[in-house]
């Protein structure tokens, strides 16, 4: 299983960020999306595609059909700067997507 | 608190043996809620799963690119998490993080800061 994700992302402040995750039958399985501030962990924003974790702000959302997972982030804020992850098992272990770094211009 | 706390990474030469801990705490490694795995991430690079040990430790996964080099353990009297690295490689550098997955919703919900390692001569 492969995951691939758009490199970067840009958005102003205030407007709506999409990020998609694209593999083969990913709607067939659970995707979770991580964010990673500079010099920080990894945190899970989304699990079991559309699930927030407690203490996560209710504008991260998410989706998942076909071949793509989506992390929608809306009203974007500065601090939401980073780079997120989408995830998924296969056989089961972790697949991580390349990554797509969110910009707040 | 739910904590994972990495040591242990650090330089090594070609060849080379490391290492690796995570101590747990605020949980318990045993629990069969949860397995527990390491991931890395070399510098200014993506996320790569390495290793994985279920709450039994009767199921143990590696990835492709350290499968017969690298070997996952745990030790529950201490609830620590354990990495051995051998036959190092210049490419198994990286940042080295130890994380939960909580088995009932597929996902990694505890992540530690990570452990360094530089593989160079």
């Amino acid at each position: 299983l492969e995951l691939t994700q758009p490199p970067s992302v840009s958005v102003s402040p205030g407007q709506t960020a999409s990020i998609t995750c694209s593999g083969v039958d990913l709607g067939k399985k659970f995707t979770s999306w991580y964010q990673q501030q500079p010099g920080q962990s990894p945190v899970v924003v989304i699990y079991q595609d559309y699930r927030r974790p407690s203490g996560i702000p209710e504008r991260f959302s998410g989706s998942s059909s076909g071949n793509t997972a989506t992390l929608t982030i809306s009203g974007t804020q500065t601090l939401d700067e980073g780079v997120y992850f989408c995830q998924a098992w296969d056989s089961g272990t972790p697949v991580f997507g390349t990554g797509s770094k969110v910009t707040i211009l | 608190d739910v904590q994972l706390e990495e040591s242990g990474g650090g330089p090594v030469t070609p060849g080379g043996s490391l290492r690796l801990s995570c101590a747990a705490s605020g949980f318990t490694l045993s629990n069969y809620a949860y397995s527990m795995n390491w991931v890395r991430q070399a510098p200014g690079k993506g996320l790569e799963w390495v290793s994985s040990i279920s709450p039994s430790g009767d199921y143990i996964y590696y990835a492709d690119s350290v499968r017969g080099r690298f070997t996952i353990s745990r030790d529950n009297a201490k609830n620590t998490l354990f990495l051995q690295m051998s036959s190092l490689r210049a490419e198994d550098t990286a940042l080295y993080f130890c994380a939960r997955e909580q088995i009932a919703i597929q996902a990694l919900d505890v992540w530690g800061q990570g452990t360094a390692v530089t593989v160079s001569s």
